[in-house]
């Protein structure tokens, strides 16, 4: 089994100023990560995906995420903002032999103000 | 393209009463999920189905039961509904086990 935790709940932060929002997993195993986004009253949708290979993967609308197995970490990050991201990020984790069985974290909500 | 969609949106119900939870995909994958979601606890897996024919229990499957109509279809249903079921319920399909999930819009359940 595994566990996903994203540190921070809430990231205000200015339009055009770059973020990172913070993910770490434990797990006994080898594990498949994603970073999924949630606009308001819809589903999540998928941003980047790490499977094997390089370990800065990057993903749609700008982003990119850099896997850090020796830190457990899959850190999500954007050199610029807009305004249209805001929206609630989620972390998830699956074990490589796990069959898709993902476990998110509790969630970020990013905040871009003008 | 619809992808994965749920009906209905929105549902009340009393304690007691059931209820079921539609999901269709169109992408003809193997997979298919229900989670849901609660303020400050992220997505919970209820049950999944790996392939057409089968289903298999998640983290919280208590209280619901689930069936795999066949490749496009796998519906959730409340037997007997309690408050701790009030929620925002999300199907998801995958192509295979490695895939990522595509999910529907959801439907917020409401349990009075």
């Amino acid at each position: 089994a595994q566990s996903v935790t994203q540190l921070d709940s809430q990231v205000p932060v200015f339009e055009e100023a770059p973020v990172e929002l913070r993910c770490n997993y434990s797990s006994s195993v080898s594990v498949y990560l994603f970073w999924y986004v949630q606009y308001p009253n819809q589903g999540l949708q998928l941003l980047l995906k790490y499977l094997s290979g390089s370990t800065l993967v990057k993903g749609i609308n700008g982003f990119e995420a850099e896997f850090n197995k020796s830190q457990t970490s899959f850190h999500l990050r954007k050199p610029s903002v807009h305004i249209s991201d805001t929206a609630e990020y989620f972390c998830a984790a699956c074990s490589t032999g796990g069959g898709n069985k993902l476990t998110f974290g509790t969630g970020t909500q990013l905040k871009v103000e003008l | 393209n619809a992808g994965v969609t749920q009906t209905p949106k929105f549902q009340v119900l009393k304690t007691g009463q059931s209820m079921t939870l539609q999901c269709a995909q169109d992408m003809n994958h193997n997979s298919m999920y229900w989670y849901r979601q609660d303020p400050g606890m992220g997505l919970r897996l209820i049950y999944y189905s790996a392939s057409e024919g089968t289903t298999d229990k998640g983290e919280v499957p208590n209280g619901y039961n689930v069936s795999r109509l066949n490749k496009r279809e796998f519906s959730l249903r409340l037997e007997s509904a309690a408050p701790s079921q009030t929620s925002v319920y999300f199907c998801a399909s995958s192509e295979d086990r490695n895939s990522p999930l595509h999910f529907g819009n959801g439907t917020r359940l409401t349990v009075t």
